[in-house]
C-alpha cells in the first residue's frame, strides 16, 4: 500500500488563527485527493477535494496541491473551536478503486 | 434519510464467534468499500466493491468474507472473532472511479473479549 504521511499533531492554534496541515504521498501517479475532517467517535466527513495543481478555495478552507513535490495542505482561516477534530489526508489509490488514508493530524483549537 | 448507514452501531462479541455487519446506501453509487479503523484511528482498507464484483481485496484474514447482493448493499462477515478484530468498521461509497470522494457510514464499533 501506498504511503501517505501526515504529521500526527496535536497541533494547537489560538481562536482566529490560521490552521496548516499538511500531507505528503509517495506514488507520483495519484490524480485525486481528499481532505476529511472526523470528530471523535464519528465518521469521516469530506471537506475538501482537489485534482490540479494549485489552489483551491471553499469558504474558510484552502486545499493546496503541488504534484511535482508530492505534497498537498489544507488551510483553516479564522479557525473555531468547532474545528477542533483530525483531519485526514487521503489519495486515490493506482488502481482508482479506493482511497489511502494518512494517519491524520489532531488539530486543537483553544478559545 | 441517511445516504449510507450500516448496522448495528455497536456490537459486543466474545472471542470465537461469527458475526455480521451490514451496510445499504441509497446514493446509487457502483463502489462500496469497507474500512476499519484501529485504536490508533488509522483508516485501512480492506475491500472493494464494484458492481457487485470484488476488485480490492488487501490483506485480510480470510476469517473476513464480504458479500454484496446487489450494488446498493455490501455486508462483511467474520469468523471465529478474534481479540485483535477489535474495531471500528466503516462502510463506504462512491461513483464508479475514477469518481469523486468516498461517503461513509456512522461506523460499527466491534469489541471482541
Amino acid at each position: 500500500q501506498k504511503e501517505v504521511e501526515q504529521n500526527s499533531g496535536p497541533l494547537s492554534v489560538p481562536e482566529g488563527a490560521i490552521a496548516s496541515l499538511n500531507c505528503t504521498y509517495s506514488d507520483r501517479v495519484s490524480q485525486s485527493f481528499f481532505w476529511y475532517r472526523q470528530y471523535s467517535g464519528k465518521s469521516p466527513e469530506l471537506i475538501m477535494s482537489i485534482y490540479s495543481n494549485g489552489d483551491k478555495e471553499d469558504g474558510r478552507f484552502t486545499a493546496q496541491l503541488n504534484k511535482a513535490s508530492q505534497y498537498v495542505s489544507l488551510l483553516i482561516r479564522d479557525s473555531q473551536p468547532s474545528d477542533s477534530a483530525t483531519y485526514l489526508c487521503a489519495v486515490r489509490t493506482n488502481s482508482g478503486y479506493a482511497l489511502n488514508f494518512g494517519k491524520g493530524t489532531s488539530l486543537l483549537v483553544t478559545p | 434519510d441517511t445516504a449510507v448507514s450500516q448496522t448495528p452501531k455497536y456490537l459486543v462479541t466474545q472471542m470465537g464467534n461469527d458475526k455480521s455487519i451490514k451496510c445499504e446506501q441509497n446514493l446509487g453509487h457502483d463502489t462500496m468499500y469497507w474500512y476499519k479503523q484501529d485504536s490508533k484511528k488509522f483508516l485501512k482498507i480492506m475491500f472493494s466493491y464494484n458492481n457487485k464484483e470484488l476488485i480490492i481485496n488487501e490483506t485480510v484474514p480470510n476469517r473476513f468474507s464480504p458479500k454484496s447482493p446487489d450494488k446498493a448493499h455490501l455486508n462483511l462477515h467474520i469468523n471465529s472473532l478474534e481479540l485483535g478484530d477489535s474495531a471500528v468498521y466503516f462502510c463506504a461509497s462512491s461513483l464508479e472511479a475514477p469518481g469523486g470522494p468516498l461517503h461513509f457510514g456512522n461506523g460499527t464499533r466491534l469489541t471482541v473479549t
